[in-house]
């Protein structure tokens, strides 16, 4: 079945510092694929999606491109801040309207 | 655009009573919304899928009678505990969508409701 497979963490940085976090994923066909961020004790909020292959998603600093030959969709940001501190969680949407997401990357950034 | 709101944020219930959270998406028609349960420091874990005047579809391993869903309008979904117990303690997450011209591409979610159970 589909899946998405995150790079573990806790990733932790220094202020400005260049940010990756890898995410690849297994589906059949070229489901969308999302960036979420959540904040401690909130809900998810959307931080970039892309919907077909070659794609670059982008928001506040933020950047991933849908990579189908590699099934890989890595979030990067070239200089961390503080309030970037959050977890991150990649996710496709399946063929039936589910969301299937991966594990979870914890971030945190030190000044 | 796009907002789901959740109520409660927080509640605290004693064990064998039963919790009813809402959510409602305020700016648009939300034809299926989706609960979602996290444990701390894990990924959310699909919980059902509700349509607006259909049963909720739930996913393997998930009780329907423990957890009732009802999508009785097209901007309000309830999830009821029936009979919590300490284990149902949890971060409940909804999130809706609507349809476009052929499948759903977003889902919006709400801000959480975290459940305590004595």
């Amino acid at each position: 079945g589909d899946s998405v497979t995150q790079m573990e963490g806790p990733v932790t940085l220094s202020e400005e510092a260049f940010l990756t976090i890898n995410c690849t994923y297994t589906a059949t066909g070229y489901p969308s694929l999302f960036w979420y961020v959540q904040y401690p004790g909130e809900g998810l909020q959307l931080l970039l999606k892309a919907t077909k292959a070659d794609d670059k998603g982008s928001n506040k600093g933020f950047e991933a491109t849908y990579r189908k030959e590699t099934t890989s969709f890595h979030l990067e940001k070239g200089s961390v801040q503080v309030s970037d501190s959050a977890v991150y969680f990649c996710a496709l949407l399946h063929r039936g309207g589910k969301l299937i997401f991966g594990q979870g990357t914890e971030l945190s950034v030190k000044p | 655009g796009a907002v789901v709101s959740q109520h409660p944020s927080w509640v605290i219930c004693k064990s064998g009573t039963s919790v009813k959270i809402e959510c409602r998406s305020l700016d648009f028609q939300a034809t299926t919304m989706f609960w979602y349960r996290q444990f701390p420091k894990q990924s959310l874990m699909l919980m059902a899928t509700s349509n607006e005047g259909s049963k909720a579809t739930y996913e393997q391993g998930v009780e329907k009678d423990k957890f009732l869903i009802n999508h009785a309008s097209l901007t309000l979904s309830t999830l009821t505990v029936t009979s919590a117990h300490p284990e149902d303690s949890s971060f409940y997450i909804c999130s809706a969508a609507y349809t476009g011209t052929s499948v759903y591409n977003e889902q919006f979610f709400g801000p959480g409701t975290r459940l305590t159970v004595l």
